[in-house]
């Protein structure tokens, strides 16, 4: 039972346009939502997270908008760069516990020149 | 700042045999997770631990084990390895209570049971 479901394995995107990584959840007991990003041989890093109380946060060229209706969340990155080229994970934590981070099968981003 | 480390990064095993897996949390961080990853999936969750206790488990059987000691470096052991055994585990820190779930990952080890 996948509650952390990123339906896309892969997506290509020119360098500069916006590329959007969705996901969609089923437990509405999360309470916090985050994207990690990982490059081969390396472990994941922290990009940016949200609270379930609100429905935007933005970091630099990041910005991630959560609908809780809809139980989805997408990451827009804005301008996209040759270096976001990664596999995207998106994660969420289950309330108030920070034992349990489920995450998704991940994203792989191409950023194409 | 020293952040995660593990190791070792990659080892092969056979069928049967036992494994132990070693962690270094970062700095300042007292809570450790483990998550395996295994190919085209996600990490997913087998325990943490904080200030030496398991604190979580995911749904990983018994002969998945694990230590943390007094300076919260850790250990997963894996007894009776199976094929399906084989991933990439990865260690995560974290400071501990009060986190929004924001984790420290090391490069983890790659194991490879034949």
């Amino acid at each position: 039972d996948q509650q952390v479901k990123q339906n896309s394995p892969s997506l290509s995107v020119q360098e500069g346009r916006i590329s959007i990584l969705n996901c969609d959840y089923t437990n509405s007991m999360f309470d916090y939502f985050l994207w990690y990003k990982k490059y081969p041989a390396e472990g994941p890093t922290f990009l940016i997270s949200i609270s379930s109380i609100k429905d935007k946060n933005e970091d630099g060229r990041f910005t991630v908008f959560l609908n809780k209706s809809a139980k989805h969340l997408s990451l827009h990155i804005v301008p996209s760069q040759p270096g976001d080229s990664a596999v995207y994970f998106c994660a969420a934590r289950y309330g108030n516990r920070d034992d349990k981070i489920i995450f998704g099968k991940g994203t792989r981003l191409h950023i194409l020149p | 700042e020293t952040g995660v480390t593990q190791s070792p990064t990659h080892l092969i095993k056979t069928r049967g045999q036992q494994v132990t897996l070693r962690c270094s949390s970062q700095s300042g961080h007292n809570t450790v997770s483990w998550y395996q990853q295994a190919l085209g999936q996600g990490p997913q969750f087998i325990f943490q631990y904080y200030r030496e206790e398991e604190n979580g488990r995911g749904n990983f059987p018994p002969r998945f084990s694990g230590l943390q000691f007094p300076n919260y470096s850790s250990e997963l052991n894996v007894n009776a390895l199976e094929l399906d055994d084989s991933a990439l585990y990865l260690c995560a820190s974290s400071p501990g209570t009060g986190n929004t779930g924001e984790l420290f990952f090391g490069e983890g080890s790659r194991l490879t049971v034949l």
